[in-house]
């Protein structure tokens, strides 16, 4: 069966720019993690879905992050008004029993 | 605050043995995780334990003491692949992964 996917891999975008981030988690796994992830460092918590509900979104830096999971599988994450700072590889996760499955990752580079 | 840490960087010879170490200071705990990332790819699960002791899957093996917030992922037989960064991760009251930095193991032949 296949992973978890997300799309684009790059994004390269300009600064103020919006931009949208997809994942398709595993079939049948209901919760589904975003992260971001900076050279060096581990992977920053942003928001956990549980089903269609954001259940935690106290890792999403400021509200120009949003991130929406409409129909409980495929979720978008959201950032509007885009600053440098936002530069990072965010990765998203979808999560069986104790085990969270990582997808690809999509390295955001804003200039 | 919660704190995860490990050290940076560890290089070890082809064939042999390293152990990692994993301190933290979470609020509540719910089981400690390590994963295994590759330069450029997404973390992969390595092992899970919530439980004292000794937890043993293959070439690697990993420990944890709860009472001294404690844990070490054991690499046995070292081969070149293991070249990689290995996350530390406590799951908290929350049930949120809290994630160390990482460390760098670097295997020479």
């Amino acid at each position: 069966g296949a992973g978890v996917s997300q799309t684009p891999s790059n994004k390269v975008t300009e600064k103020g720019k919006y931009v949208e981030l997809r994942c398709d988690p595993i079939s049948g796994h209901t919760a589904l993690y975003w992260y971001r992830q900076s050279l060096g460092q581990g992977p920053e918590f942003l928001i956990y879905f549980q089903g269609t509900g954001a259940a935690d979104d106290s890792g999403l830096p400021n509200d120009r992050f949003f991130a929406v999971r409409p129909e409980g599988s495929v979720s978008t994450l959201k950032i509007q008004r885009t600053e440098r700072g936002d530069s990072a590889v965010y990765l998203c996760a979808s999560s069986w029993d104790n085990e969270q499955f990582f997808g690809p990752g999509t390295r955001l580079t804003v200039l | 605050g919660q704190n995860i840490d490990q050290p940076t960087e560890m290089t070890a010879t082809e064939g042999a043995i390293v152990q990692i170490n994993c301190t933290y200071q979470t609020s509540g705990f719910n089981g400690l995780f390590w994963y295994q990332q590759h330069a450029g790819e997404a973390p992969t699960f390595l092992s899970y334990n919530v439980l004292d002791g000794l937890e043993e899957k293959g070439r690697f093996s990993s420990f944890l003491s709860r009472s001294k917030g404690y844990s070490y992922l054991l690499l046995k037989e070292l081969q070149m692949k293991d070249s990689a960064s290995y996350l530390c991760a406590v799951r908290d009251s929350n049930y949120q992964l809290i994630w160390g930095a990482g460390t760098k193991l670097i295997i020479k032949p």
